[in-house]
């Protein structure tokens, strides 16, 4: 079993559509969660990131966790051409971060 | 703040022939990263220091691959011999405290082994 799984995708929304995003995970001493987005051939930058269980907004971006379901989930609204990239998943107990394959969003004009 | 730097941006190389990585972390990030991200999947984390004491060095392919990071802040990653499979982006990460591990990541280096 992977340690963090996630959709591979590729997803395809049109412009203004709500993306979203999945993501669960295997240890449940994981304390962590985060949302890197990567830009095709850049590296990975962080966007959100949620410690609790709840939802997590900042601008267009609610993060989502369940630590009792061993997921999150990330929502982009209002989404723009942008926003067209390979989101990862990454998870951390301690210092440990371990990261999904990703998933492709394509944000159709 | 200036973010992570890595050298260099590309590589090409033969197989068997050995290369080696530069990483200069953010200032007073204690934790280091290198992550192995081939085309199309997830970084994999190759090895991981905290200062300059190796963590996690579990999915590091030790015949081939070795790092260090003298005096606790730059670090370098060398691969010999390199194979086909090597082909990827070595990924420099660091981040500040040991339970945030809230990384910043560095530009990469593009590897091809031809």
């Amino acid at each position: 079993q992977k340690e963090v799984e996630q959709n591979s995708g590729p997803l395809s929304v049109p412009e203004g559509a709500i993306a979203s995003l999945n993501c669960t995970y295997s240890d449940r001493g994981s304390q962590s969660f985060f949302w890197y987005r990567q830009y095709s051939g850049k590296s990975p930058e962080l966007i959100m990131f949620i410690y609790s269980n709840g939802d997590k907004e900042d601008g267009r971006f609610t993060a989502q966790l369940n630590k009792a379901s061993q997921y999150v989930s990330l929502l982009i609204r209002d989404s723009q051409p942008s926003d067209s990239a390979t989101y990862l998943c990454a998870v951390s107990r301690g210092d440990k971060l371990s990261f999904g394959a990703g998933t492709t969003v394509t944000v159709r004009a | 703040e200036a973010g992570v730097a890595q050298s260099p941006r590309y590589k090409i190389i033969e197989k068997r022939q050995s290369v080696a990585f530069w990483c200069n972390p953010i200032s007073g990030h204690a934790t280091l990263y290198w992550y192995q991200q081939i085309l199309g999947q997830g970084p994999k984390l190759l090895i991981q220091f905290q200062n300059n004491g190796v963590v996690d060095d579990s999915q590091l392919p030790k015949d081939r691959f070795s790092a260090e990071r003298l005096k606790g802040v730059d670090s370098t990653l060398k691969i010999q011999p390199a194979k086909l499979e090597d082909s990827a982006v070595y990924l420099c990460a660091s981040s500040f405290w040991q339970s945030t591990t809230e990384a910043f990541f560095g530009q990469g280096t593009r590897l091809t082994v031809v």
